[in-house]
């Protein structure tokens, strides 16, 4: 059964610690991404990764980090940098991080709920 | 720069007609998707339509796309309460070909009374 599997489901963070998010995909799809959901903003890309090994940061990457060593897995780190790390994070794959033609399907994980206790 | 905007509250009754708009600004938009989230769920891709198309139809859901007006709705017909759900709008654009990006508005939550 072809997906996007993130772990945990919830997750508290206590002040100063670094937490990490899991994302893994059996879709063989070389792309991968990471967003954050904040309600009433949409979903803003944190970071993606186009090929393993290699990571680009998005549009609000400051305080968290990400690797990319094998090309099922894309973890998330929240560092003690982010300071409102309090948010709904999605993890999503396409089948290739670029297109001729701007075509870029992606399919999301469930997602993970964060909270600072 | 790039941005999608959308309403972000719709209510309807149940067997009613949902349309939900959308609206874009980068006229280099190549692919328009049209994805839904339910409540704690990750986001299922519903649609997508490409930018030369004016229509696209898939049983009980429509999408129109008005590329001079950068304007995109999403119409379902008899709508029912499990239609509940926040409803986003994304575009990829050639201008973002080389990085695989796709813009998303804020989503519209559409809520369906019986």
């Amino acid at each position: 059964d072809g997906g996007i599997t993130q772990s945990p489901k919830y997750l508290f963070r206590k002040e100063g610690q670094n937490v990490t998010l899991s994302c893994e995909q059996n879709l063989n799809h070389d792309a991968m991404y990471w967003y954050r959901q904040d309600p009433g903003q949409g979903l803003r890309l944190i970071y993606y990764s186009q090929i393993v090994n290699d990571f680009q940061k998005g549009d609000i990457a400051e305080g968290y980090s990400v690797s990319r060593e094998k090309k099922e897995s894309f973890p998330l780190t929240v560092t003690s940098a982010q300071k409102n790390p309090t948010a709904f994070y999605l993890c999503a794959s396409s089948i290739e991080g670029t297109s001729v033609f701007g075509k870029n399907i992606q399919y999301f994980g469930a997602g993970t709920r964060l909270s600072v206790l | 720069g790039e941005d999608v905007e959308q309403s972000l509250f719709l209510s309807v009754r149940e067997g009613d007609s949902s349309v939900i708009n959308c609206t874009y600004t980068d006229s280099s938009s190549t692919y328009l998707y049209w994805y839904k989230q339910e409540p704690g769920a990750g986001l299922q891709l519903l649609t997508y339509i490409f930018s030369n198309m004016d229509m696209k139809q898939d049983q009980r859901l429509t999408v129109l796309l008005n590329k001079k007006d950068k304007h995109l709705s999403l119409r379902i017909a008899d709508t029912q309460t499990g239609d509940s759900a926040i409803y986003f709008c994304a575009e990829s654009s050639m201008s973002s070909s080389n990085t695989g990006k796709l813009i998303f508005g804020q989503g519209t939550t559409l809520q369906v009374k019986p």
